[in-house]
């Protein structure tokens, strides 16, 4: 049974581009979260996406966007990337209650913003 | 900014001691979980306590959790060198559906 997947594993983009971090669930789950953590802190909650919608956000701007496919699986877009947006990208599954239940992460994508 | 403080920031302790972590949280909670994270990469499940819990077991390790003073403990009893990593508490806010992390105990555990 294969976890929660994550691809790229690293990627550098410069300041100004887009990019696209890609998740696939643990097997069962239909809920995905994506969180943002930068070098000596804590995750840092972006979305949630259950159904093909966004059913929570946290405070971060509108050029983080996502999307949640009909197999589960979601996408993370950043766009007009700043320095700032350096850090690792988590994505995690959990099955209907998001926060109420045991999520699995996966290894995450680090992004370097140069 | 984020719900959860954890304390001490680092702790450093020999193999075979006792290691606690503390946290604590503002808001109400459905539950608070604790999670362990090496060297920067995916973060691993350890244990869930709910709101109506107050002690939770899980091999060598303890948790409870004092809803009146929205703080929560962590003991890993027997330290292992494995058990070097950071840890997280994380709480899932009641009507909402978000988790939201603390910043973390660095633990190093000497061999």
């Amino acid at each position: 049974d294969a976890g929660v997947t994550q691809s790229p594993t690293h990627l550098i983009k410069t300041r100004g581009q887009q990019v696209t971090l890609r998740c696939s669930p643990k097997s069962g789950h239909d809920t995905v979260s994506w969180y943002q953590q930068a070098l000596g802190q804590g995750p840092q909650f972006i979305f949630q996406y259950y159904e093909e919608e966004e059913r929570q956000r946290g405070n971060f701007p509108d050029r983080f966007s996502g999307h949640q496919f009909p197999n589960y699986s979601s996408e993370l877009n950043v766009n007009a990337l700043l320095l700032g947006d350096s850090a690792l990208y988590l994505c995690a599954s959990s099955f209907r209650t998001g926060g109420n239940t045991e999520a699995f992460f996966g290894q995450g994508t680090r992004l370097t913003v140069v | 900014s984020q719900q959860g403080e954890e304390d001490p920031q680092a702790l450093s302790i020999q193999e075979g001691e006792n290691a606690t972590m503390n946290c604590s949280y503002k808001t109400s909670i459905n539950n608070l979980q604790w999670y362990r994270q090496n060297s920067g990469r995916g973060l691993v499940h350890l244990i869930l306590i709910r709101s109506n819990e107050r002690e939770k077991h899980s091999g060598r390790l303890r948790v409870t959790l004092d809803t009146s003073k929205k703080s929560s403990s962590l003991l890993i009893t027997a330290s292992r060198a494995a058990d070097t990593a950071s840890y997280f508490c994380a709480t899932g806010i009641t009507g909402g559906f978000k988790t939201i992390f603390g910043a973390g105990t660095r633990l190093f555990v000497k061999a």
